[in-house]
């Protein structure tokens, strides 16, 4: 099994649509969780942060964690053309390595 | 005023050569890695140093060495170029291994 986890893509999703993206890790111990945006070309940017089972809200970002099921999710409501990126999940886990995954790419429909 | 800076932004160079990246961050953090991004985007840690100590080495050949002459520094070091390292290198900056910040990169291509 793959340590962090996520559907390539692409997601396509129409605009003001909820665009949910997807992650798993293998490691239970796992304490830090993050989501970044890569815009072609550009750096990962940190676009929220979770270390606890539940909802973490930021504007129209709200990322899910579920410790338990091994799972961090990132909800985007009122989806923009702006929001066209790659999304990618990282995890820090119990012996402090940060692991990321391969990435989703995700396209707004205008 | 950039929080996480690198240079070049591109570097083109020939195989066997040996070249460096330089890194500088201004946050004060206690932590820098340098990342490789290949042609799949696969984004994987390279090194970790914090507080100028070598925390974190993700068996890269010992062709790429990272020197850090003080905490707001962390430059890449790489000899003997090879095709494969033909990559987007990332520099990155944490306060105690938590949300990080990337510089813009550094697209490496060795012809």
């Amino acid at each position: 099994q793959k340590e962090v986890e996520q559907n390539s893509g692409p997601l396509s999703v129409p605009e003001g649509a909820i665009a949910s993206l997807n992650c798993t890790y293998s490691d239970r111990g796992s304490q830090s969780f993050f989501w970044y945006r890569q815009y072609s070309g550009k750096s990962p940017e940190l676009i929220m942060s979770i270390y606890s089972n539940g909802d973490k809200e930021d504007g129209r970002f709200t990322a899910q964690l579920n410790k338990a099921s091994q799972y961090v999710s990132l909800l985007i409501r009122d989806s923009q053309p702006s929001d066209s990126a790659t999304y990618l999940c990282a995890v820090i886990s119990r012996r402090d390595k940060i692991i990321f995954g391969k990435g989703t790419r995700l396209h707004i429909l205008p | 005023d950039t929080a996480v800076s690198q240079t070049p932004k591109y570097l083109v160079t020939q195989m066997g050569n040996d070249k460096s990246i330089k890194c500088e961050q201004n946050l004060g953090h206690d932590t820098m890695y340098w990342y490789k991004q290949d042609s799949k985007k696969f984004l994987k840690i390279m090194f970790s140093y914090n507080n100028k100590e070598l925390i974190i080495n993700e068996t890269v050949p010992n062709r790429f060495s990272p020197k850090s002459p003080d905490k707001a520094h962390l430059n890449l070091h790489i000899n003997s170029l090879e095709l494969g390292d033909s990559a987007v290198y990332f520099c990155a900056s944490s306060q105690d291994f938590v949300e990080q910040y990337f510089g813009p990169g550094t697209r490496l291509t060795v012809t």
